[in-house]
């Protein structure tokens, strides 16, 4: 069955590291996603993509990068992680550019000390 | 103003009675209007999408949406135990934007 992998699910790091989320998927989607969910805040897009070597901001991009050498991966960079980047991040994936439907992740749970 | 508010309960109902979940948005050029559920510790899904104004029911569930009210609301019947989770109001524009979800709890 198609679906949707991100690795690792836990992940402790300190302020300053780079750290680098992995998400897979299987659904040969152009339309790759990556949001990170905060109480109060619900679901906040960070960096999208419609197909290989495309990349766009999204509402809460900095300190954040991607790169799309594929259809299956769009792997999430934090370039030198801080405190206020700790969250839970979900990456997505969907058909059309209308986002009709996403497929999500299992999230990644990224604690920065 | 939020782009997309929903009120973040948590909201009580018994089981076998009707729950009603309640959206606005700010954008009236919005096209597309979605309900994702997520258990706790889980990733959303799916569970409803309307794109007219009107009704749109599966099941269950009944998606409502007013336009020029600037509002959807997703309406569960006969709401079971497994109903309890948050349910997020998403819409899109040109990407899709979500609220802070309503934290739905069933009372056996």
């Amino acid at each position: 069955d198609a679906e949707i992998t991100q690795s690792p699910r836990h992940k402790i790091t300190e302020t300053g590291r780079q750290v680098t989320l992995a998400c897979h998927q299987t659904w040969n989607h152009n339309n790759m996603f990556w949001y990170r969910q905060d109480l109060g805040h619900g679901l906040r897009l960070i960096h999208y993509s419609y197909g290989v070597h495309d990349t766009n901001k999204g509402e809460v991009s900095d300190g954040y990068s991607v790169s799309r050498s594929n259809t299956e991966d769009l792997p999430l960079t934090l370039e030198s992680a801080a405190s206020s980047q700790t969250s839970v991040y979900f990456c997505a994936s969907a058909e059309g550019r209308t986002n009709e439907k996403l497929f999500f992740g299992s999230g990644t749970q990224l604690s920065v000390l | 103003q939020k782009e997309v508010e929903q009120n973040s309960g948590p909201l009580s109902v018994p089981e076998g009675a009707i729950a009603s979940l309640n959206c606005t948005y700010s954008d009236r050029g919005s096209q597309s209007f979605f309900w994702y559920r997520q258990y706790s510790g889980k990733s959303p899904e799916l569970i409803m999408f309307i794109y007219s104004n009107g009704d749109k029911e599966d099941g269950r569930f009944t998606a409502q949406l007013n336009k020029a009210s600037q509002y959807v609301s997703l309406l569960i019947r006969d709401s079971q135990p497994s109903d309890s989770a948050t349910y997020l109001c998403a819409v899109d524009r040109e990407k899709l934007t979500f609220g802070t979800g309503t934290r739905l709890t069933i009372i056996p």
